[in-house]
C-alpha cells in the first residue's frame, strides 16, 4: 500500500518566518503534487513535480522532488499571513486506479 | 476563481430528506470525481466517473448515488443520509482519468457544505 506521511501536520509561526513541510513515503512515485486549501474552499494545485531532483519555485514557495521520487518538501520562505491553510502533498497511486493518494495535511497558521 | 462549480456551497437537511449536490466544469475534462473531506483531514475519495461512466466506487454507502448526465455534469444525490455523513463534498475533474494517472492533476469545486441534522 502506497502510504505519503505529511509532516508536521500543525504549524503556528509569525509573519517573516520561514518554513518547510515534509512529504515522504517510502514507494516510488511518478509525480507528487502540493495543493493548498483554504478554510471554507477546495484544494488548489501548486505545482507538479515529475523529474527526480527537480526544484521548482513559485514566488517564496520553493517545492523539491527528491532524487529517488520518494519524497517532497515545501519551503516558505518570509511567511506571510495569506499563506494560513491546508497544505497537501499527493501522487498518483501506482496501481493505476484513479485514485490520488493525499498526505494528511499540514495545517499552517502565520500569524500577523 | 476555479472553473469548476458546486452547488448548493451549503446545505442543511435532516436524515429523511432527499437532495442533491451539482457539479459542473466547462474545461472539456472527461474525468470527474466526488471527494468526502472531514475538517482537517485529506479529502476521500468516494466516485470517479471517465467518460460519462462509473469507473471507480470506493465503497460508498448506497446513500449516496452519483450520476454523469453529461460530460460536464456530475451529481451526488444523497438519502437517508446519517449525521456522521457532515461534511465537505467536493467535486474535481481532470482532463482525462489516462492523464490524471501520470500527473495527478486534479481541478477541485469550492466544495459543498453539508450539514445532517
Amino acid at each position: 500500500t502506497q502510504l505519503l506521511e505529511q509532516s508536521p501536520q500543525f504549524l503556528s509561526i509569525q509573519e517573516g518566518e520561514n518554513l518547510t513541510v515534509y512529504c515522504n513515503s517510502s514507494s516510488v512515485f511518478s509525480s507528487l503534487q502540493w495543493y493548498r486549501q483554504e478554510p471554507g474552499e477546495g484544494p488548489v494545485l501548486l505545482v507538479t513535480v515529475v523529474t527526480g531532483g527537480e526544484v521548482k519555485k513559485l514566488k517564496r514557495l520553493t517545492f523539491q522532488f527528491g532524487d529517488a521520487r520518494k519524497d517532497s518538501s515545501l519551503h516558505i520562505t518570509a511567511a506571510q499571513p495569506g499563506d494560513t491553510g491546508l497544505y497537501l502533498c499527493a501522487g498518483a497511486g501506482s496501481s493505476n486506479t484513479g485514485k490520488l493518494i493525499f498526505g494528511q495535511g499540514t495545517t499552517l497558521q502565520v500569524k500577523p | 476563481d476555479t472553473e469548476v462549480t458546486q452547488t448548493p456551497k451549503h446545505l442543511v437537511m435532516g436524515m429523511t430528506n432527499k437532495k442533491s449536490l451539482k457539479c459542473e466544469q466547462h474545461m472539456g475534462h472527461r474525468a470527474m470525481y466526488w471527494y468526502k473531506q472531514k475538517a482537517k483531514k485529506p479529502p476521500e475519495l468516494m466516485f470517479v466517473y471517465s467518460y460519462e461512466k462509473l469507473s471507480i466506487n470506493e465503497s460508498v454507502p448506497s446513500r449516496f448515488s452519483p450520476e454523469c448526465p453529461n460530460s460536464s455534469l456530475l451529481n451526488l444525490h444523497l438519502h437517508a443520509l446519517q449525521p456522521e455523513d457532515s461534511a465537505l463534498y467536493l467535486c474535481a475533474s481532470s482532463q482525462e482519468l489516462a492523464a490524471f494517472l501520470n500527473t495527478g492533476e486534479l481541478f477541485f469545486g469550492e466544495g459543498s457544505r453539508l450539514t445532517v441534522l
